[in-house]
């Protein structure tokens, strides 16, 4: 699936770190999404964009910032991490209305994560 | 608030056999319906999705899914397991109206196929 792409791959970093993760969607969609994986837990949403609007932020701690400069890219931002925030992050992208966003049918698609260790 | 309850954290076949993961949701309107399968080191792939109409869904590499409404279940079978189906299978839901486009996840069923 080529869809969705996210860089990097894999990152590694220590708690005094800043670093970006990069989405890219290029199936045409007007919603983006990230969500944190942790093990023996279940997917976690972190936050939402809708038409580059940012509609959802599930109490995620504000060393996570998020952007969102076009539909197409979604970032995260991190900075002074906490190892406990070692996970797979995922980014996801879904087709929204252009009135609004709930209908309720449009499907996620996933890009394949990106592995973050912090030491 | 909905749930999604996935019993067996991790289920082994025979190749061959047959493929069955369990789902269960709670909510008082019946969701919407997913699965999505994880292959290893790689994000999540939709294999089936049920909105309305037609109870029984099929998806991607033989998979089917069936809703049960008495039953709140949304279970995923496979009459017969190929090696590369070892993977680890999500259910997810969301709700019909309002909450916007959010899918809450089960804890996912690890899926291992021996020879």
């Amino acid at each position: 699936e080529t869809g969705v792409t996210q860089t990097p791959r894999h990152l590694v970093m220590g708690m005094t770190n800043k670093k970006s993760l990069k989405c890219e969607q290029h199936l045409g969609h007007n919603a983006m999404y990230w969500y944190k994986q942790s093990a023996k837990k279940p997917l976690e949403l972190m936050f939402v964009y809708s038409l580059e609007e940012r509609v959802e932020n599930n109490s995620v701690p504000s060393r996570f910032s998020p952007e969102c400069p076009n539909s197409s890219h979604l970032f995260l931002h991190l900075h002074t991490l906490q190892p406990e925030d070692s996970a797979l992050y995922l980014c996801a992208s879904s087709q929204s209305a252009v009135s609004g966003w709930d209908r309720g049918q449009e499907t996620q698609y996933f890009g394949p994560g990106t592995r973050l260790l912090v030491l | 608030a909905q749930s999604v309850t996935q019993l067996g954290s991790h289920v082994s076949v025979s190749e061959g056999a047959l493929v069955l993961l369990r789902c269960n949701y709670s909510s008082s309107v019946p969701p919407y319906l997913f699965w999505y399968v994880q292959y290893p080191n790689q994000g999540l792939q939709l294999l089936l999705k049920y909105t309305t109409g037609a109870t029984l869904v099929k998806g991607i590499n033989g998979f089917e899914a069936e809703f049960k409404k008495s039953e709140t279940s949304f279970h995923l079978t496979k009459p017969s397991a190929h090696m590369s189906d070892a993977a680890e299978y999500f259910c997810a839901v969301r709700p019909r109206t309002g909450g916007g486009n959010k899918l809450t996840f089960g804890t996912g069923t690890q899926l291992k196929v021996e020879l």
